[in-house]
């Protein structure tokens, strides 16, 4: 099956400052999504993404499907972008979703 | 627009003991999934239902089952729980012929 990994696997932020999320995947995919979970458990969908790029205020993502990654940028971060962000694919409408093991980040005020 | 929604928000159970999960896909979606996740983990697959079946299923023992409603909503059922079991369990919905889900809150299983 497809294995799905992310890097880092902590991340500590000052407010204000920008990071870049990274998830690699081992095969082809038609589906990939970034989440975010809050402390509560929500997960949050932030980009459905299987390629090219998309924005959404302070939040962006770049899957690049021929080299089998993707990227999420954080710009001007706050307290509230606490938690983990994950990562999930899968190959064609039927798959399972497989998600990656997150990335946690804590921003600092 | 109503989101996925999930009942109940905690549960507390004994080793042995049966339980029942619900869940309630988001307007308009006719297919719902299942996850679990562990303190610490990422969502592992449980299954996936459509059109009142279970179309995929992830490695969980047989203990693990669902069902579908005509209404799309679903139920999680688990049998012969074990302290392994304790978890958060989340359902997301979608619809047939796109991929995007959308998650629920989550039911906090804790087993005794």
């Amino acid at each position: 099956g497809i294995q799905v990994e992310q890097s880092p696997p902590d991340l500590i932020l000052q407010e204000g400052a920008n990071s870049t999320l990274r998830c690699n995947f081992s095969d082809s995919v038609n589906n990939l999504q970034w989440f975010h979970q809050n402390p509560w458990g929500q997960l949050i969908n932030l980009f459905y993404i299987p390629s090219g790029t998309k924005q959404n205020g302070r939040l962006s993502a770049t899957t690049v499907a021929t080299e089998r990654y993707s990227l999420l940028y954080i710009s001007s971060s706050q307290t509230t972008d606490s938690g983990v962000y994950f990562c999930a694919v899968g190959g064609t409408s039927y798959d399972k979703v497989i998600f990656g093991p997150g990335t946690s980040l804590s921003v600092i005020p | 627009d109503a989101g996925v929604t999930q009942s109940p928000t905690h549960l507390i159970k004994t080793r042995g003991q049966q339980v029942t999960l619900r869940c309630s896909p988001k307007s308009g979606h006719d297919t719902v999934s299942w996850y679990q996740q562990a303190l610490g983990q990422g969502p592992q697959f449980i299954f996936q239902y459509y059109e009142e079946e279970e179309r995929q299923r992830g490695n969980f023992p047989d203990r693990f089952s669902g069902h579908q409603f005509p209404n799309y909503s679903s139920e999680l059922n688990v049998n012969a729980l074990l302290l392994g079991d304790s978890a958060l369990y989340l359902c997301a919905s979608s619809q047939s012929g796109t991929r995007a889900q959308y998650f629920g809150p989550g039911t906090r299983l804790t087993v005794t």
